[in-house]
């Protein structure tokens, strides 16, 4: 158990759709990175939040973006969805005693049809 | 721009015998991390290497790093088939930012 939950577990959506992920992790943990993780391959960084502000972004377009709130849970909001966005969704978190460590959630896997 | 290339991708091995995972990365980093995932499911942390010449060991997994090579190993002694799984190695370019190998699927036959 890493503590870190990701929410929803599934979903499809079709084209040119919009879509909100969620993550929350333990108290503490004031870092949180996004991945995308396309079938067969490692995970790719998307960006990463630290005390809520955007703290370095990966080779994203700006149709990816996110949030992190007080309460240490993040979103990840993907605009016009295209059908290369399907992967899965990880998000990860540092923090507390542990800061070497990134905990990763269980993910969100997104369809796009 | 980072790079970080593992070897082999895939790899099938009896019961009972001894490899080795490289992982080559391009710019220097001093943190290397591998992760194990299982299929369908999210990444579980193995070992976080931060200096030169460190060796960290669990289980059956060893792991070591060469910062001045750029060059990670994962060493499985005596395999069971519980350790059948992808395993990734990660380099960080910056504050957790991790960028990831293409990864090593390993299959232990009984």
């Amino acid at each position: 158990e890493t503590g870190v939950t990701q929410s929803p577990t599934h979903l499809i959506k079709t084209r040119g759709q919009q879509v909100t992920l969620r993550c929350s992790s333990q108290s503490g943990h004031n870092t949180v990175s996004w991945y995308q993780q396309a079938l067969g391959q490692g995970p790719q960084f998307i960006f990463q939040y630290y005390r809520e502000e955007e703290n370095g972004r990966g080779n994203f377009p700006p149709r990816f973006s996110g949030l992190q709130f007080p309460n240490y849970s993040s979103e990840l909001n993907v605009n016009a969805l295209e059908l290369d966005d399907s992967a899965l969704y990880l998000c990860a978190t540092t923090g507390g005693r542990h800061t070497d460590t990134q905990y990763f959630g269980p993910g969100t896997r997104l369809t796009v049809l | 721009e980072l790079k970080v290339e593992q070897n082999p991708l895939f790899l099938s091995m009896q019961e009972g015998k001894n490899y080795t995972i490289y992982c080559n990365y391009s710019t220097t980093s001093d943190r290397l991390y591998w992760y194990r995932q299982d299929p369908g499911k999210s990444l579980e942390s193995l070992f976080v290497l931060l200096s030169n010449g460190a060796v960290k060991q669990e289980g059956r997994l060893m792991a070591s790093l060469d910062t001045k090579a750029r060059l990670s190993t994962l060493h499985i002694t005596a395999a069971v088939h519980d350790l059948s799984a992808t395993y990734f190695c990660a380099v960080e370019r910056g504050a957790q930012k991790l960028v990831f190998g293409q990864g090593t699927r390993l299959t232990i036959n009984p």
